[in-house]
């Protein structure tokens, strides 16, 4: 579980707060994706970084703002949020390569909760 | 456009029992199918994934799962549940028609009971 990092685990903020999430991964991956997951929903894909380029952005709230600095790194900056937006957000990676399918790894996790 | 259904919320087995988490799928091109778990307050953990090849993809702890294409399904299963099986399963089908968009299905909670 180490592969995948993220900082903070838990983060309470109120709608007019500014915050980063941060996600480090440590396999050598180079895609890098954020998922929200809420209670009783399907996992939401939120953006998706290939070779630090977006290259995903499943119609997110722009309040939600990704940043990929390098292959190791992805940031998620939130700003103004609502109380909607509680909810566990999810850093993956994987290794992208033509003609194969590779699977995820997942980091723990940050539990947002929006006051 | 590519789907996940996983049709129980939740299932519940008795330890030693065989268990099965059911999985159907729905894509356009060819069907890249994945199982992740997780844990209470963890990340989702990679299980095992169906590319190509033999239909009965074999994966960690002891999981298997079984591709059937006519019945677009991708089931979970294992021989022998433990206690320590029991936690949130999610099917994931991936269709490279749609770039790097993995569609999980909404998770089946297990409980294996002592």
């Amino acid at each position: 579980e180490t592969g995948v990092t993220q900082t903070p685990r838990h983060l309470v903020m109120g709608m007019t707060n500014k915050k980063s999430l941060k996600c480090e991964q440590h396999l050598g991956h180079n895609a890098m994706y954020w998922y929200k997951q809420s209670a009783k929903k399907p996992l939401e894909l939120m953006f998706v970084y290939s070779l630090e380029e977006r290259v995903e952005n499943n119609s997110v709230p722009s309040r939600f703002s990704p940043e990929c600095p390098n292959s190791s790194h992805l940031f998620l900056h939130l700003h103004t949020l609502q109380p909607e937006d509680s909810a566990l957000y999810l850093c993956a990676s994987s290794q992208e390569m033509a003609g194969g399918v590779y699977e995820q790894y997942f980091g723990p996790g940050t539990r947002l909760t929006v006051t | 456009a590519q789907s996940v259904a996983q049709p129980e919320d939740q299932v519940n087995v008795a330890e030693g029992n065989p268990l099965t988490v059911k999985c159907t799928y729905s894509v356009s091109g060819n069907p890249y199918l994945f199982w992740y778990v997780q844990y209470p307050n963890r990340g989702l953990q990679f299980l095992l994934k169906y590319i190509t090849g033999d239909n009965l993809v074999k994966g960690s702890y002891g999981f298997e799962a079984e591709f059937n294409k006519s019945q677009t399904s991708f089931h979970l299963k294992k021989p022998s549940a433990l206690v320590s099986d029991s936690a949130l399963y999610f099917c994931a089908v991936r269709d490279l028609n749609y770039g790097q968009n993995f569609v999980f299905g909404p998770g089946t909670r297990l409980s294996v009971l002592p």
